[in-house]
């Protein structure tokens, strides 16, 4: 158990629909990270938080949200979904300088 | 730019047999850390070493070991007598400090092992 934890893991939905995924970073930790795993783009950085607020942006599409709730608590959502958008959703958190814990994962399936 | 490139795709091996995982970075940050990974097929991402910038210290845990060269922007990764639970992708990664905690991880492309029985 790598401390973060991710719900749910796998999800399956149509197109057209909205999902929320959430993480819950290692404690202690105040950063979670959202990153897509998709087969043709590898592990593309989505969106850090840091202490409940947005510190950097990555390639995060604008149908994509995510925020960071007081409990450090993260929740991505992601809506409008395409059939691209089935991916692996690794939430990872971490300390400056350290590497990042990463969740298990949640698999998103959009048919 | 930061850009982590790994440029063997796919390997295979059979077990036993030595392996090394070839990682370059690119960066213009004087400090920055560089990361391995491991995805085993269940899909989870394992942290296995982290090195700063200022430590060219190579590394050894177990059959892993690290080689870090900042002259030639390198980190490669060997599995010494390799066995088939080392089949995985490995991912190099790349962080760079800025000023302020705005920061993230790059990761390279990278590389499926496949150690054949």
């Amino acid at each position: 158990d790598s401390g973060v934890t991710q719900t749910p893991k796998h999800l399956i939905t149509a197109t057209g629909q909205r999902v929320t995924l959430r993480c819950s970073p290692r404690s202690g930790d105040l950063s979670v990270y959202w990153y897509q795993q998709s087969l043709d783009q590898g592990l593309q950085f989505l969106i850090q938080y840091y202490n409940g607020e947005e510190r950097a942006k990555g390639n995060i599409l604008e149908r994509f949200s995510a925020q960071q709730f007081p409990d450090l608590h993260s929740e991505l959502n992601l809506s409008s979904l395409e059939l691209g958008d089935s991916a692996l959703y690794f939430c990872a958190s971490g300390g400056r300088g350290y590497g990042y814990t990463f969740g298990s994962g949640t698999r998103l399936t959009v048919v | 730019a930061q850009k982590v490139t790994q440029a063997q795709t796919e390997i295979s091996v059979v077990e036993k047999e030595d392996v090394t995982l070839d990682c370059v970075y690119e960066t213009r940050d004087t400090t920055y850390y560089l990361f391995w990974y491991k995805q085993p097929p269940s899909g989870e991402l394992v942290f296995l070493i982290r090195r700063n910038s200022f430590d060219e210290q190579n590394e050894i845990s177990g059959r892993y070991s690290w080689n870090f060269q900042k002259s030639t922007s390198s980190f490669n990764f060997t599995i010494t007598a390799s066995q088939v639970v080392d089949s995985a992708v490995y991912f190099c990664a790349l962080r760079t400090l800025g000023k302020t905690s705005y920061d993230k991880v790059i990761f390279g492309p990278g590389t499926s092992l496949s150690v054949i029985p």
